[in-house]
C-alpha cells in the first residue's frame, strides 16, 4: 500500500532555531510531492511543491527537499518564527494517481 | 472572492440520521472534492468530482454520496450517520486535478466541518 509518514508527530523549538520536518514515502515512483501548512480550526495552504524530476524548491525561509530514491522528503524552516507554529503535512502523488495520500502531519511549536 | 466555504462549522447528530454537508466555490473551479481528517491519520479522499455532472469514489467512500449538478456547489451526504463518521470534513477545488502541478493543481481548501455522531 502507498504511503506517507512523518515523524516526529509534534515538534517545540524556541524561537530562531533552524529546523528540518521530515516526510517519507513507500514508493519511490511519485509524481509529484506537495507541503501544505494547516492552523487550528481551519483548511490547508499549499507552501511549495516539487516534481519528481526536481531535488528541491525554496520559497522565503523555507526548502523543500526532494531524495526519491531513499523515499523522503524535508522541509527545513530557517529562522523560526511564532507565526509558523501550525501542523505541517506532506501530500504525495504516486505513479499514476491523480489525487494526494497525505501524511498525518508535524504539529510544530515555536515558542518566544 | 470568497475561495471555499463550508457549512455548517459544526455539527452533532444521532447514529442514524442524516445530513449534507454544503460546500461551494466561486472561483469557476472544475475540480472538487472531500476529504476526512482523523486523529494520528492524513486526510482521506471521500468523493471528488472534475466536472458538473462528473463525480468519482476516493479510498474511503464507503457511506458517503455526492452529486455535482453546477460547477460552484458540491455537497456532501450522509444517509445514515455512523459514530465511525466523526471527522472533520474538508472541501477543496483547484482548476484542474492535483496531478497537473503548478497553479491549475493548487487546491483550495475550505475551512472544515466538524462532525460529532453519538
Amino acid at each position: 500500500k502507498q504511503e506517507v509518514t512523518q515523524i516526529p508527530a509534534a515538534l517545540s523549538v524556541p524561537e530562531g532555531e533552524n529546523l528540518v520536518l521530515n516526510c517519507s514515502f513507500t514508493d519511490s515512483a511519485i509524481y509529484n510531492l506537495q507541503w501544505f501548512r494547516q492552523d487550528p480550526g481551519k483548511g490547508l495552504t499549499s507552501l511549495l511543491l516539487i516534481q519528481s524530476s526536481q531535488r528541491e524548491q525554496t520559497s522565503g525561509r523555507l526548502n523543500a527537499s526532494l531524495d526519491k530514491s531513499s523515499g523522503r522528503s524535508t522541509l527545513y524552516i530557517a529562522a523560526s518564527q511564532p507565526g509558523d507554529s501550525a501542523t505541517y503535512l506532506c501530500a504525495v502523488i504516486f505513479g499514476y494517481g491523480q489525487n494526494f495520500v497525505f501524511g498525518p502531519g508535524t504539529r510544530l511549536s515555536v515558542l518566544p | 472572492n470568497a475561495g471555499v466555504t463550508q457549512t455548517p462549522k459544526f455539527q452533532v447528530l444521532k447514529t442514524g440520521q442524516s445530513m449534507t454537508l454544503q460546500c461551494a466555490q466561486d472561483m469557476n473551479h472544475e475540480y472538487m472534492s472531500w476529504y476526512r481528517q482523523d486523529p494520528g491519520m492524513g486526510l482521506r479522499l471521500i468523493h471528488y468530482s472534475v466536472g458538473a455532472g462528473i463525480t468519482d469514489q476516493g479510498e474511503v467512500p464507503n457511506g458517503y454520496n455526492v452529486s455535482r449538478s453546477t460547477t460552484e456547489d458540491f455537497p456532501l451526504r450522509l444517509l445514515s450517520a455512523a459514530p465511525s463518521q466523526t471527522s472533520v470534513y474538508f472541501c477543496a477545488s483547484s482548476y484542474s486535478p492535483p496531478r497537473l502541478a503548478g497553479i491549475e493543481g493548487t487546491q483550495y481548501f475550505g475551512p472544515g466541518t466538524r462532525l460529532l455522531v453519538l
